[in-house]
């Protein structure tokens, strides 16, 4: 069964500096997202992706954030200047069709630490 | 302000028993509730309910919403091992992209 895949599983940075995250979607998959799990609490939205640009964002995803599909597969997340309240599990998901209509698929995750 | 809350946030069982987990919302312009099981990684999609009163099932799972008394119910006959995991629900409102969780249920079956 087709999977949303992200690299890598953990990734452990030092305060302020850049990271990348990692996944892509199921094949024929129009529409990326990304979330976060802060541990012990509720999953949450970041940002939706659909053609090219993001559709919606959350009050979390700030000028720090930014998203990027640089080829037909991948799917990025990067944060410019980590902090210590970045630290969280993030999901990226995919759907098929629009959220209303088609459910999101979600990759295993790559846990966060900031040093 | 909208939310959603699910009840209990922790449920232990034995195996064989049946289970029934509710997710209680309350959303201006609802569109979909879905049920995800969190086991150590990715939610796993289960359902997506749109309309009232239409039960979906998956082999033992199932699933109901009820738009009037705004809730849903995620029901788990004969319980296993492997259905030990945090259940989440989620909300969609009309017009957005995003899903909005609850904090879970914990879900523990003891053999």
């Amino acid at each position: 069964e087709p999977e949303v895949t992200q690299t890598p599983s953990h990734q452990v940075t030092q305060m302020g500096q850049e990271v990348i995250l990692r996944c892509v979607p199921i094949s024929n998959h129009l529409y990326f997202y990304w979330y976060r799990q802060i541990l012990g609490q509720k999953v949450e939205f970041l940002v939706s992706f659909y053609n090219n640009e993001i559709s919606e964002k959350s009050e979390i995803f700030d000028d720090q954030f930014s998203v990027e599909r640089p080829d037909g597969s991948n799917f990025t997340l990067k944060i410019r200047s980590t902090k210590l309240e970045d630290s969280a599990m993030y999901f990226c998901a995919s759907g098929e069709g629009a959220t209303g209509n088609q459910p999101q698929h979600f990759g295993d995750g790559t846990r966060l630490s900031i040093l | 302000e909208d939310k959603v809350v699910q009840s209990p946030l922790s449920l232990v069982v034995h195996e064989g028993d049946t289970v029934t987990l509710n997710c209680s919302y309350e959303v201006t312009n609802f569109r979909s509730l879905l049920w995800y099981k969190q086991e150590k990684k990715a939610p796993t999609f289960l359902f997506m309910l749109t309309s009232s009163g239409i039960e979906k099932k998956s082999g033992r799972l199932s699933s109901i919403l009820d738009k009037k008394e705004l809730f849903s119910i995620l029901n788990i006959t004969a319980t296993q091992t492997g259905d030990s995991a945090v259940y989440l629900c989620a909300y969609i409102i009309q017009g957005a992209q995003k899903l909005v969780f609850g904090q879970g249920t914990r879900l523990t079956i003891n053999p």
